[in-house]
């Protein structure tokens, strides 16, 4: 199993400013995924991170707008740029275990005025 | 279009009861599907992973079945319990190349009343 903390757990934000969010996971793991909770809505995939190459991203986000970084095997943020209300959702981090099994961080609750 | 769907989108049930959830998805060429667990400020936890080749999985109380051909899932929860209230969520993993991508429901919302 995969332990994953993420900071902060929410914020609120004024709109225009940028929130960057970290994900921290107690072993080593190729793959990260950045998803995106409206509310009221299911699970969407932004970007799947791996540590060395670019962030691939999911159709309707972009890098100038969601960049994500991924220094190292444990380790990788999402910041979300320029913000506006509807942006106000939950962010998780998740990553790949073993046997397909999917782990998911506790999340970070947003908020933009 | 891949879809997933569940139903109901919220439950009330006493304490005791046995109760189905159902996920349907749109596309019977699936690689697998997952049950998810969501409590509030929790994150999700992983309750069951179905591979494409299996027919059902069971962990406790828990039971998940699969059948690609109706393209649907059910997860089966015997005697209910209070702590069992959450929303429950349903992936659904496609063969998209390259990616591990998981398509999710909306979830149900369950509560089970003591």
């Amino acid at each position: 199993s995969a332990v994953i903390s993420q900071k902060p757990s929410r914020d609120i934000c004024q709109r225009g400013t940028s929130l960057t969010i970290q994900c921290q996971v107690d072993s080593q793991v190729t793959m990260m995924f950045w998803y995106r909770q409206q509310p009221g809505q299911s699970l969407t995939l932004i970007a799947t991170a791996n540590q060395g190459s670019e962030a691939t991203y999911e159709s309707g986000f972009v890098i100038d707008k969601f960049p994500i970084s991924r220094p190292n095997l444990t380790f990788s943020t999402l910041t979300v740029s320029n913000m506006s209300p509807e942006d106000s959702s939950i962010y998780l981090c998740s990553v790949q275990g073993g046997y397909d099994t999917q782990y998911f961080g506790p999340g970070t609750r947003l908020t933009v005025l | 279009k891949q879809e997933v769907t569940q139903i109901p989108a919220a439950l009330s049930v006493p304490e005791g009861e046995n109760l189905v959830l159902n996920c349907s998805f749109t596309d019977s060429a699936i690689y697998n599907l997952q049950w998810f667990r969501q409590d509030p400020g929790k994150g999700l936890t992983s309750l069951l992973l179905i591979q494409s080749s299996q027919r059902e999985q069971t962990s406790g109380r828990l039971n998940a079945s699969l059948d690609k051909s109706s393209g649907r899932s059910t997860l089966y929860i015997a005697a209910s319990q209070p702590g069992d209230s959450a929303t429950y969520l349903c992936a659904v993993r496609f063969p998209t190349s390259g990616t591990y991508k998981y398509i999710f429901g909306t979830g149900t919302r369950l509560k089970v009343l003591a």
